[in-house]
């Protein structure tokens, strides 16, 4: 089976605009969350969705959004964009939202923004 | 606060040797500890993970030691091999609905020949 995928793998968009990542979870996962990893730090928190519901938000500002669609992929969406959002994003894909179920990771995408 | 700290933020061992990474956590409000080990430009690959009413879980080399009391648990990579290194990051699962997942800052390690 695939494991979690994203698209697209780099980036490079402008200060002030806007951004759109894909995440597509494990076969059979129904739910999605979202991490922000700036380099040589600990990814960051940033969403969960479970059922197409927003289960958790982090402490990241309102340009931050995101949505799960009924195929449990999902897309985390970033407006106004700024230079500390440069960053690499990850997808976790696990069974079940809370607390239950392993969180697997994707390989990223990479935003640099300018 | 919630946070996960980790140590060291570096280590280098030789071949054969063991690797010890450190992690301690300030809020009991966590049910489930995972280690991730991640290579450059790689997402994190899901190594090991305990829960809180055991405390010690083995998986070939790796070991995981957790005490409740310190508020602490380790990563244990015995017969550390050069394939071994990597930046791996210890995590703290929140107890909520939302399985937020608190990480430590990382140890990048580095396993020579």
């Amino acid at each position: 089976d695939a494991g979690v995928t994203q698209s697209p793998t780099h980036l490079i968009k402008t200060r002030g605009q806007h951004v759109t990542l894909r995440c597509s979870p494990i076969s059979g996962h129904k739910s999605v969350s979202w991490y922000q990893q700036v380099l040589g730090q600990g990814p960051q928190f940033i969403f969960q969705y479970y059922e197409k519901e927003e289960r958790g938000r982090g402490n990241f500002p309102d340009r931050f959004s995101a949505r799960q669609f009924p195929n449990y992929s999902s897309e985390l969406n970033v407006n106004a964009l700024l230079l500390g959002d440069s960053a690499l994003y990850l997808c976790a894909s696990s069974w079940t939202g809370g607390s239950s179920g392993e969180q697997y990771f994707g390989p990223g995408t990479r935003l640099t923004v300018t | 606060q919630q946070q996960v700290k980790q140590s060291p933020q570096s280590l280098i061992v030789q071949k054969g040797g063991i690797s010890i990474i450190n992690c301690a956590y300030e809020n009991t409000a966590f049910d489930y500890f995972p280690w991730y080990q991640q290579f450059p430009g790689k997402g994190p690959a899901l190594l090991i993970a305990i829960r809180p009413d055991v405390s010690e879980k083995k998986e070939g080399r790796f070991t995981i030691s957790f005490n409740k009391s310190a508020k602490q648990f380790s990563l244990h990579i015995m017969d550390s091999q050069p394939g071994d290194s990597a930046t791996y990051f210890c995590a703290a699962r929140v107890t909520s609905n939302t399985g937020k997942l608190i990480f430590g800052q990382g140890t990048t390690l580095q396993v020579k020949p």
